[in-house]
């Protein structure tokens, strides 16, 4: 059973505007989560992350918010801008160090 | 600058042959970890290892296998190729156990 999801499987947002992606997981016990931002026919690449003791953290255009009572994180990208068009996977690090991976979301930013 | 290859990036095999994926890491990380992608499942963690000589079974590793003779280099091997193995294969390796992972650019499997 799916432990991390990522309900929307795409996303379309106007160059400019907010992008917000949503994740949801299972597991109270993870406690420590990361967003990873994939291009086609290249890896998933590292993003931004979050421990469980925190309910923010921002790095420049990205943040993410965690929700721990609701078992919510969302990654918000602000403005958004086209090359930002990619597919994005939320994981979730439990306490023996494995991760789990959402679906993926893919976002397009319309120019 | 240190990476991590995946070698073949493309393979078609057929089924019931033994194929083995590489994937080479400058890093000089101790932790390795496969994963494939699939999709309506994300990334599901195949075998992982912690350090030469250390592999472990993750969610998905049936059918698959890995070992560790050294450092930098951690094969997948798929004993006997299944059509339901038809995949994108994802290597990765981390500085510690707990940190984000990086991942090589993938191989795409095809089994008929």
């Amino acid at each position: 059973d799916q432990q991390v999801k990522q309900n929307s499987p795409s996303l379309s947002v106007q160059e400019g505007r907010i992008s917000i992606l949503n994740c949801d997981y299972t597991n109270s016990m993870f406690d420590y989560f990361l967003w990873y931002k994939k291009y086609p026919a290249e890896g998933p690449t590292f993003l931004i992350s979050i421990s469980s003791i925190k309910d923010k953290n921002e790095d420049g255009r990205f943040t993410v918010f965690l929700n721990k009572s609701a078992k919510h994180l969302s990654l918000h990208i602000v403005p958004s801008q086209p090359g930002d068009s990619a597919v994005y996977f939320c994981a979730a690090r439990d306490t023996g160090n494995q991760f789990y991976f959402g679906t993926g979301t893919s976002l397009t930013v319309i120019p | 600058d240190a990476e991590i290859t995946q070698s073949p990036r493309h393979k078609i095999t057929e089924t019931g042959r033994q194929v083995t994926l590489a994937c080479h890491q400058t890093w000089n990380h101790n932790n390795m970890f496969w994963y494939r992608q699939d999709l309506g499942h994300g990334l599901r963690l195949i075998h992982y290892s912690y350090g030469v000589q250390d592999t472990n079974k993750g969610e998905v590793s049936d059918g698959y296998s890995v070992s560790r003779s050294n450092t930098e280099d951690l094969p997948l091997t798929l004993e006997s190729a299944a059509s339901s193995q038809t995949s994108v294969y994802f290597c990765a390796s981390s500085r510690t156990r707990s940190n984000e992972q990086f991942f090589g650019p993938g191989t795409r499997l095809t089994v008929l």
